[in-house]
């Protein structure tokens, strides 16, 4: 069935080091992928879409890239912020043909000031 | 902005209890979900709606009970809580089925003794 992994936190990291949050994705369709952020006491918000492969999304320096072949959609960031402190949600959306978000277990990510 | 807000923000029962969760949201959205979080799971979908008086099923519906009484209204029914529904609730809308971006509430964290 459809799924989506993402990397196990929680990730601890110092402000200004670079940040890569890995995704893969498993469907037979043509998905839309998502990242999810998630701040504390705060429901997701949306970070970004991408609803076409070989396209890249962004949003706050973060950005991924829906890479059809390896079926990933890894986050990264150049230089991370302790604002960016927070819950990393990996999202699928339209596989095999529902409209039903799945979302990855999270990453808890941690930054250090 | 989208706007969804949950009532009340933290509950405790006992096993056995009666509990209901409420989500209102003020955005004009047809569709309203249910969701639960638990560490290593990610969010996971209880029930949804498109409409008042609609009800459809999600992935974790054992247990649950839900009622979409107007557009705004969506609430979420524990009739015998028991342990094992001691999460964090979280209620989401959005405007349209293929749109798939959803706006989320504050969330709910109950807990059942």
């Amino acid at each position: 069935g459809d799924s989506v992994t993402q990397t196990k936190g929680p990730v601890t990291l110092s402000e200004g080091t670079s940040l890569t949050v890995n995704c893969s994705y498993e469907t037979k369709q043509y998905p839309t992928l998502f990242w999810y952020v998630q701040y504390p006491g705060e429901g997701p918000q949306l970070l970004f879409k991408v609803p076409k492969a070989n396209e890249k999304g962004s949003n706050r320096g973060f950005e991924a890239t829906y890479d059809k072949g390896t079926t990933s959609f890894h986050l990264q960031k150049a230089s991370v912020q302790e604002s960016d402190s927070a819950v990393y949600y990996c999202v699928l959306g339209g596989a095999s043909g529902s409209w039903q978000l799945i979302f990855g277990s999270g990453t808890q990510l941690t930054v250090m000031p | 902005e989208a706007a969804v807000t949950q009532s009340p923000r933290n509950k405790v029962t006992v096993t056995g209890g009666n509990v209901t969760l409420s989500c209102r949201q003020t955005n004009s959205h047809n569709y309203m979900y249910w969701y639960r979080q638990d560490t290593g799971h990610g969010l996971r979908l209880i029930h949804y709606s498109y409409g008042a008086g609609n009800l459809q099923i999600g992935d974790v519906p054992d247990g649950y009970k839900a009622t979409r009484t107007t557009q705004e209204d969506f609430f979420l029914l524990l009739e015998l809580a028991s342990p094992s529904q001691t999460s964090l609730y979280f209620c989401a809308s959005s405007g349209d089925i293929s749109q798939n971006t959803l706006y989320f509430g504050a969330g709910t964290r109950l807990s059942v003794l």
